[in-house]
């Protein structure tokens, strides 16, 4: 069964930092490019980020280019999200999904930024 | 960027009858390589992540009821749920692929009238 669990939200001061992490099981995870996308209170899905297989291509939405990094670590089955000058409109519900059309996602982690 | 836009914003079916929701996007999303439209489309139940339903906007995610279809191509896509059902209720989201950012439409609230 595959499963995407993701953690390390939490409330956080503008201008703060945090590292979400999201831990693969069920498929091979090094054969699948991952993303992240959140998801406002009561608002629509905005994807944040992707990155290939292996780690050598990634993409950023505009909105988080320059303050937020996507890495993974194959070894460990688990995608990271670095995210740095956090802002409060960066608050959400970020989750992990697998892109085969998006196919498989975790419940998120909740972000709050706020002082 | 493309843009997505859904209508209507929110609809209200009775049961039994036929829901339509309606994706437009920006520019086409219809790679002339693979003569596939990179569209998706989710539904999202209160608490819950996003169920993918539908992609290459005419298949159907395995476990996805035939009561559910998508149909389209180029820059005008189309779900329809052929007979509506109390479990339908959600919010149904489209989605390209054909190029990062893979933006979403903004959702369509769909009720039980």
């Amino acid at each position: 069964e595959v499963q995407l669990v993701e953690s390390g939200g939490g409330l956080v001061q503008p201008g703060g930092y945090l590292r979400l992490s999201c831990v693969a099981s069920g498929f091979t995870f090094s054969n699948y490019w991952m993303n992240w996308v959140r998801q406002a209170p009561g608002k629509g899905l905005v994807w944040v980020s992707r990155i290939d297989s292996d780690g050598s291509n990634t993409r950023y939405a505009d909105s988080v280019k320059g303050r937020f990094t996507i890495s993974r670590d194959n070894a460990k089955n688990t995608l990271y999200l670095q995210m740095n000058s956090l802002r409060g409109e960066d608050t959400a519900v970020y989750h992990c999904t697998r892109q085969n059309f998006f196919d498989y996602w975790g419940q998120g982690t909740p972000v709050t930024v706020s002082s | 960027d493309i843009v997505m836009t859904q209508s209507p914003d929110s609809l209200a079916v009775s049961l039994g009858e036929r829901a339509t929701i309606n994706c437009k996007s920006s520019q086409t999303i219809l790679s002339t390589s693979s003569s596939k439209n990179y569209l998706a489309w989710f539904q999202q139940k209160p608490g819950q992540p996003p169920n993918l339903l539908i992609y290459w906007a005419s298949t159907r995610e395995s476990g996805v009821p035939d009561r559910f279809s998508g149909s389209g191509s180029g820059t005008d896509f189309t779900l329809t749920i052929s007979s509506l059902q109390a479990e339908d209720v959600a919010v149904y989201y489209c989605q390209q692929y054909y190029s990062a950012p893979y933006t979403f439409g903004q959702g369509t609230k769909l009720e039980i009238k």
